[in-house]
C-alpha cells in the first residue's frame, strides 16, 4: 500500500521561508510513471494545487504561486520536499502530498498525505 | 472563486440518494477527465472516482460518476451517516496550465 507522511515546520514566521518534505513509502518515486505533488487547504477554502515533481527533477507549479514555490525530490531518500518563500498569512493552511497519474486527458491524485498544519504567524 | 463550480452544501435522508454538480469549461471539463475527492472530517482527502467514472479498489458502487460536456456529477446512493465529509471535483485546466478543483460539496445526512 502506498503511503506519504508529511513533515516539517507548523509555525512560521511571516516572510520566512515554509519547508516541508514528504516521505514515501510502498512506492518507489524512482520508477516513474507518477508525478509527485502537493496540494494545500487553507482555511475555509477548497483544495489549491501548489505544483508537482517527476522523478527527473521536472516540476510544474501553479502559476499563482509559481514566483514564491520550489519542489525538489530526493530518489535516493524517496521523498520530495516543498518550500514556499516570503510567507504571509494567507499561506495558513493543511498541506497535502500526494502521488499524481497524469497521461492526458486522464489526471487524478490517488494516494495522499494526512496532511501537515503549517500556521503563519509571528 | 474556484474555476470548477460546486454547490455548496447537499443534503439527504440516510438511503437516500444525493446527486453533487461540478460545472466547468472547454478548457477543463470539456476536453479532460474529472476525478472526485471525498475529505472526512480531520481525514486526507481519498480518491473516489477517477477518469470521469471510475472507481479505485475498495470504493463501493454506491459511489458513481459521469461527465457530459462541461460538466460532472457525482451520484451517492443509499446515503450513510459515514458519508457526511467534503467531496471535490478536480481535473486539468489547458488555459491555466494547471490543476484545477472545484471549492467543494458538504453533505450532510439528515
Amino acid at each position: 500500500q502506498v503511503q506519504l507522511q508529511e513533515s516539517g515546520q507548523g509555525l512560521v514566521k511571516p516572510s520566512e521561508t515554509l519547508s516541508l518534505t514528504c516521505t514515501v513509502s510502498g512506492a518507489s518515486i524512482s520508477s516513474g510513471g507518477h508525478f509527485w505533488g502537493w496540494v494545500r487547504q487553507r482555511p475555509g477554502k477548497g483544495l489549491e494545487w501548489i505544483g508537482y515533481i517527476y522523478y527527473t527533477g521536472t516540476s510544474y507549479y501553479n502559476p499563482s504561486l509559481k514566483s514564491r514555490v520550489s519542489i525538489s525530490v530526493d530518489p535516493s531518500e524517496n521523498e520530495f520536499s516543498l518550500n514556499v518563500r516570503s510567507v504571509t498569512a494567507e499561506d495558513t493552511a493543511i498541506y497535502y502530498c500526494a502521488r499524481r497519474f497524469e497521461q492526458l486527458p486522464a489526471n487524478y491524485f490517488d494516494y495522499w498525505g494526512r496532511g501537515a498544519v503549517v500556521t503563519v504567524s509571528s | 472563486q474556484s474555476v470548477l463550480t460546486q454547490p455548496p452544501s447537499v443534503s439527504a435522508a440516510p438511503g437516500q440518494k444525493v446527486t453533487i454538480s461540478c460545472s466547468g469549461s472547454a478548457s477543463n471539463l470539456g476536453n479532460f477527465y474529472v476525478s472526485w475527492y471525498q475529505r472526512l472530517p480531520g481525514a486526507a482527502p481519498k480518491l473516489l472516482i477517477y477518469n470521469n467514472n471510475k472507481r479505485p479498489s475498495g470504493i463501493p458502487d454506491r459511489f458513481s460518476g459521469s461527465r457530459s460536456g462541461t460538466s460532472a456529477t457525482l451520484d451517492i446512493t443509499g446515503l450513510q451517516t459515514g458519508d457526511e465529509a467534503d467531496y471535490y471535483c478536480g481535473t486539468w485546466d489547458s488555459s491555466l496550465s494547471g490543476v484545477v478543483f472545484g471549492g467543494g460539496t458538504k453533505v450532510t445526512v439528515l
